[in-house]
């Protein structure tokens, strides 16, 4: 079955350093993958998408890299900050309605 | 910007009960989704909707049903609560490409005694 694994255990890194987050997925060949940030009691809010045919997006502090080889997505905040505490979710989707998402990592930024 | 507006951030009903949760969009989405969303498990799809009066079941459909008379406005029932049914119940929207990014609801948190 389709299977998405984000890490379990919460980051802590310091502000002004940069966090990385991984997402690997198996069993499926997504066309796309979505990143998405969720704070506490809020709903989830998009951040990028990158494509199977891109290797990398940037925004602003956000780059996002998608490796179909290894089947595994890295999201990089760089300069982080105490605000950018929270959880982030990867989404990959096939093409179709329905999108998987993972259960997420979560974010802590010291100051 | 798109809102996404859940009627109730919390809920308590009682088992056997029939629940409605609500959810209307302000941006003329086609599609629209309802999620719930456990510690651990991530978001799971309940059903989906991309037209007026269409619907599709998702990964976890037992138990629910929903109804989409018009298009902002997409509707979960739970027929007959049950105390495995308490969760975070997180609608979302899009519009119909399945690219599209989805714009989720501020969820309701459902308990169920």
């Amino acid at each position: 079955s389709q299977k998405i694994e984000q890490n379990s255990e919460a980051l802590n890194i310091q502000e002004g350093k940069t966090a990385t987050l991984t997402c690997n997925y198996t069993n499926y060949s997504p066309a796309y993958l979505q990143w998405y940030r969720q704070d506490p009691g809020r709903g989830p809010v998009f951040l990028l998408l990158i494509r199977e045919n891109e290797k990398e997006k940037r925004k602003e502090r956000l780059k996002v890299t998608f490796d179909t080889t290894l089947k595994q997505s890295l999201f990089h905040i760089t300069a982080s900050q105490p605000a950018d505490s929270a959880t982030y979710l990867c989404a990959p989707n096939t093409g179709g309605f329905k999108t998987i998402f993972g259960a997420g990592t979560r974010l802590f930024v010291k100051a | 910007d798109v809102k996404v507006t859940q009627s109730s951030r919390y809920l308590v009903k009682r088992t056997g009960e029939k629940v409605f949760l609500e959810c209307v969009q302000d941006m003329d989405h086609e599609n629209m989704f309802w999620y719930r969303q456990d510690p651990g498990l991530g978001l799971r799809l309940i059903y989906f909707s991309y037209d007026v009066k269409m619907k599709e079941k998702g990964d976890i459909p037992e138990g629910y049903s929903v109804s989409r008379e018009k298009k902002e406005r997409f509707s979960l029932i739970l027929e007959s609560a049950s105390t495995n049914q308490t969760s975070m119940y997180l609608c979302a929207s899009s519009r119909r490409d399945s690219n599209q990014p989805q714009h989720f609801g501020d969820g309701t948190r459902l308990s169920i005694l």
